[in-house]
């Protein structure tokens, strides 16, 4: 298997643009998990979800964030409008039934600078 | 609500030095517990877990044993490489209180850097 699949890699934006990050899980995971990491907060859990179905969305910041997961293969984290404290990487992992018990796989990450 | 205290870094050791990162933990429920490891420019992989109490998790020569009485679970190595250089991070995950959803909470990471 490919492991978790992220894109892009690197994403340099302005502030108040849209910026969308993707993610394929690994095929068969039924929980994906978005995470962001920063010096400063070190690596907080945004989302998950389980069989497609959003299940605690309590990590995420604001209004500004949202993700969706429309099939088992393919989830989405965007930021409309980005600010530049938003600037982080920004990890996306899928793990197996046990989910939280269960390994965590993590995709390389996105690197996100907003100018 | 849960948290995950690990020591402050940065830690610098010679090669086939000794190695401890101290993690210790607050949890309202019986958490399982996961060592993650992070190479420059990677994502982060599981290095070990223990799911109950004295349960002991090891992979690739690095072991921690899964403390209720002290709350902790402290990684150790016996003799360190350069290979080993990373940040480690500590991990809980449990129920929240007042909720049937999994927390999963990781400790700030702790840079190791091993010098030939």
């Amino acid at each position: 298997d490919a492991g978790v699949i992220q894109s892009p890699r690197h994403e340099v934006t302005e502030m108040g643009q849209e910026v969308t990050l993707r993610c394929k899980p690994i095929s068969g995971h039924d929980y994906l998990f978005w995470y962001r990491q920063t010096m400063m907060r070190g690596l907080e859990l945004l989302i998950y979800f389980n069989n497609n179905v959003p299940i605690d969305d309590s990590g995420m910041p604001e209004d500004r964030f949202s993700a969706k997961m429309p099939n088992a293969s393919f989830s989405t984290l965007k930021i409309q409008p980005s600010e530049p404290r938003d600037s982080a990487v920004y990890f996306c992992a899928s793990s197996g039934v046990a989910g939280f018990t269960d390994e965590q796989y993590f995709g390389p990450g996105t690197r996100l600078t907003v100018t | 609500g849960d948290s995950v205290t690990q020591m402050e870094g940065p830690v610098t050791l010679s090669e086939e030095a000794f190695l401890t990162i101290n993690c210790t933990y607050t949890a309202t429920g019986y958490p399982s517990l996961f060592w993650y490891v992070q190479y420059p420019g990677e994502g982060l992989q599981l290095l070990l877990k223990a799911t109950k109490a004295d349960d002991k998790g090891s992979n690739k020569g690095f072991e921690a044993t899964y403390r209720k009485e002290t709350t902790s679970f402290h990684l150790e190595k016996g003799s360190v490489q350069v290979s080993d250089s990373a940040v480690y991070f500590c991990a809980l995950s449990d129920r929240g209180s007042g909720g049937s959803n999994y927390k999963l909470t990781f400790g700030k990471g702790t840079l190791l850097t091993v010098n030939p």
